[in-house]
């Protein structure tokens, strides 16, 4: 059973629409990292979020991106006005406990805006 | 700030051969963690190895080993017997150690496409 898993795996969305990603950890996980990998391309990070917080986000996560925690389980990525642009996949990762030197990484999202 | 870059775009080795896939970084922090992964055409990432940057020995994980070169600041791959599944793109990472023990975000390279050939 994978350490973090992501849903959905693939979506499809009209370009200016919200969407949600959303990554579960199977279990109590603290750091939680969200990062883009636009087809083709490296990965790239987006946010890091440490008790229930940003702790850090690179220029790419503008005011049209958003995290939050909202049970204590889930770990989501909101995006409010999707743009072309925005077509990558998505990855969760996080680490097991704080200490652990694996990034475990759900199984990505794959986002194409239309 | 940290950088990481593969000069390999692509490589490709016969299989049960051996490969080195090269990897060099770039950083200010005094600690640091190197890591490699692995992602098949089904777009997973899998963690393959780590290496800290106060181990003094190379790390190995089955059939991976990772050189690492503190004053060269490389961290090379080698994966030995290659086989037909290990096809796939192979990032290097790395993260600094933030409050003393956890890693932060990760820093990838640009990737190095690996084809096993029969």
């Amino acid at each position: 059973e994978p350490e973090v898993t992501q849903t959905p795996s693939h979506q499809v969305t009209q370009m200016g629409q919200e969407v949600i990603l959303r990554c579960v950890p199977i279990s109590n996980h603290l750091y939680f990292y969200w990062y883009r990998q636009i087809l083709g391309q490296k990965v790239e990070f987006l946010v890091s979020f440490y008790n229930n917080e940003i702790s850090e986000k690179s220029e790419i996560f503008d005011d049209q991106f958003s995290v939050e925690r909202p049970d204590g389980s889930n770990f989501t990525l909101k995006i409010r006005s999707t743009k072309l642009e925005d077509s990558a996949m998505y990855f969760c990762a996080s680490p097991r406990i704080p200490g652990y030197t694996e990034a475990f990484f759900g199984q990505g999202t794959r986002l194409t805006v239309v | 700030a940290q950088k990481i870059t593969q000069t390999q775009p692509g490589m490709f080795v016969q299989e049960k051969e051996a490969v080195t896939l090269d990897c060099t970084y770039d950083t200010s922090d005094q600690s640091y963690g190197l890591f490699w992964y692995k992602q098949p055409s089904s777009g997973e990432m899998i963690f393959l190895i780590y290496q800290g940057s106060y181990d003094e020995q190379n790390a190995t994980e089955g059939r991976y080993s990772l050189n690492f070169q503190k004053a060269r600041k490389s961290a090379n791959l080698v994966i030995s017997a290659s086989q037909l599944g290990d096809s796939a793109m192979y990032f290097c990472a790395m993260s600094a150690l933030v409050r003393g023990t956890s890693y932060g975000k990760l820093t990838f390279g640009q990737g190095t496409i690996l084809t096993v050939h029969p």
